[in-house]
C-alpha cells in the first residue's frame, strides 16, 4: 500500500545552518505531497505542498520538490532559526487511500542558538 | 475565521469506560478526517465524514466509531476503553472537494484532544 519514509531524528542545529529532512514515498499514481509541522501542544500545521511531479512547495523559507524519478519530497531550509524546532511530518494523498492522509514518523528539529 | 475546535483538550478515563470527543470544522467545511497520533504507530487515520455518512475508515476495531452532524460538527467515540488507546487524537476538515480515490484538497488540524486511558 501507499508509504511515507522520512529521516529519524532527533535532528539537532545551531542557528543559520541548512536544513534538509528526506522524504521518500511509495504510492501508485500521482499522490499530492505535504509537509506539516507540529509545535509543542498544537496541532498540525500544513508547511507546504506539491500536487504533481516537478511542482515546488515553499513556505517560510523551506522549500520541497516533488520528484517523481526518485520518489522524493525532500524538506530544506537555508537558515533556521530557534522558532523552527518543532516535529516536521511529511505526507502523502494517493488514489489507494482515497481521502486519507499517509504520514511519514515524523522528524524532530531542534535548533540552538 | 475560526479554526478547528476539539473539545475536551484532556481526558482522563479508566479501562473499560468509553468516551466520546468532539470537533467542530472550519465553517463551511463539510468534511471532517479523525486521526490518533501516539509515539509507536506515528499519526494513523481513523475515518472521514462528509455529508454525515461516513466516507473512508482506516484499520481500527469497531471499538472505535463516529458521526457527523447536519452542521457538519463530528463526534467520536471509543468504546470499551484499553491503555493502548491512550493517544493524542486530531480532528482536520477541509472543504471535502476531493472524493474518495483522488488527491484531497487541504486538511486544516485541531489541536487535538490528548486521551489517557490509566
Amino acid at each position: 500500500g501507499d508509504s511515507v519514509t522520512q529521516m529519524e531524528g532527533p535532528v539537532t542545529l545551531s542557528e543559520e545552518a541548512f536544513l534538509t529532512i528526506n522524504c521518500t514515498y511509495t504510492a501508485t499514481g500521482y499522490p499530492s505531497l505535504f509537509w506539516y509541522v507540529q509545535y509543542p501542544g498544537e496541532g498540525l500545521q500544513l508547511l507546504l505542498k506539491a500536487t504533481k511531479a516537478d511542482d515546488k512547495g515553499s513556505n517560510k523559507g523551506f522549500e520541497a520538490t516533488y520528484r517523481k524519478e526518485t520518489t522524493s519530497f525532500h524538506l530544506e531550509k537555508g537558515s533556521v532559526q530557534v522558532s523552527d524546532s518543532a516535529v516536521y511530518f511529511c505526507a502523502l494523498s494517493g488514489y489507494q487511500a482515497g481521502t486519507a492522509l499517509i504520514f511519514g514518523k515524523g522528524t524532530t528539529l531542534s535548533v540552538s542558538s | 475565521k475560526a479554526g478547528v475546535t476539539q473539545t475536551p483538550r484532556y481526558l482522563i478515563k479508566t479501562r473499560g469506560q468509553q468516551v466520546t470527543l468532539s470537533c467542530s470544522p472550519i465553517s463551511g467545511h463539510r468534511s471532517v478526517s479523525w486521526y490518533q497520533q501516539t509515539p509507536g504507530q506515528g499519526l494513523q487515520f481513523l475515518f472521514e465524514y462528509f455529508s454525515e455518512t461516513q466516507r473512508n475508515k482506516g484499520n481500527f476495531p469497531g471499538r472505535f466509531s463516529g458521526r457527523q452532524f447536519s452542521n457538519s460538527r463530528s463526534e467520536m467515540n471509543v468504546s470499551t476503553l484499553e491503555l493502548g488507546d491512550s493517544a493524542l487524537y486530531l480532528c482536520a476538515s477541509s472543504l471535502g472537494v476531493g472524493q474518495g480515490g483522488g488527491p484531497v484538497d487541504e486538511q486544516f488540524f485541531g489541536p487535538g484532544t490528548r486521551l489517557t486511558v490509566l
